[in-house]
């Protein structure tokens, strides 16, 4: 595909289940970024990867969140056990380069957590 | 780190009116603005960007001014059409090694 892929699109989770959210960015993208946005909010940072290094994950709200890229391109968020405010919409972006250049977005994944 | 602060939270206007929208920064490093658009639903779109190094840059119906003594920037979109109803984002970039920091958003109903 030509854009950032996010799967799946919609995904509900009874608390206290574990979750796993994928995101497939453009081939070639050195720089890969979740985000995590809550309704009618700006989407808030969560962690940043170049190629394979998480380089920030200063924004994950607790460690029951966890990232990786082990390749350098598909990544993976997984929440544990996941609580009612976690419910948002996972935004994940990519960018050709290190930063300052264009982030394509996914259509996100939206979490509902029951 | 890089704060950003967006005014108006939400902006109507009538069809063929101006629009704008602005942002403050907090972080003098940042040297990246770029303005994303959001449909309901949908993913957000680049739709102009700015770096510091320029104080304003246009296309087409939409420009975008940056004062960087000031630490504020601004989109302003001239002759609103009823598509171009959604919430606008600005960001931040301290760095190329630093993710973007979005504004909350600004909500635009252009109305016909």
């Amino acid at each position: 595909g030509a854009g950032v892929s996010q799967s799946p699109r919609y995904k509900v989770a009874k608390r206290g289940q574990d979750v796993a959210l994928r995101c497939d960015p453009i081939s070639g993208h050195v720089s890969l970024f979740w985000y995590q946005q809550a309704l009618g909010q700006g989407p808030e940072f969560l962690t940043y990867f170049q190629n394979e290094a998480q380089l920030d994950k200063s924004g994950l709200p607790s460690d029951r969140f966890f990232a990786e890229r082990p390749e350098g391109s598909v990544s993976t968020l997984k929440i544990q056990r996941t609580q009612q405010e976690d419910s948002a919409v996972y935004l994940c972006a990519s960018s050709v380069d290190r930063g300052n250049t264009e982030a394509f977005f996914g259509q996100g994944t939206r979490l509902t957590v029951v | 780190g890089e704060n950003v602060e967006q005014h108006p939270s939400t902006l109507s206007v009538q069809e063929g009116d101006s629009a704008v929208i602005k942002c403050t920064y907090s972080d003098s490093a940042s040297n990246y603005f770029p303005w994303y658009k959001q449909e309901l639903g949908k993913r957000p779109q680049l739709i102009i960007d700015i770096r510091s190094n320029v104080g304003e840059k246009k296309d087409q119906r939409i420009a975008v001014t940056l004062n960087k003594t000031a630490k504020h920037f601004s989109l302003h979109i001239t002759e609103t059409q009823p598509e171009d109803s959604a919430v606008y984002f600005c960001a931040a970039s301290p760095s190329g090694n630093t993710p973007l920091v979005f504004g909350k958003g600004t909500r635009l109903s252009v109305i016909a």
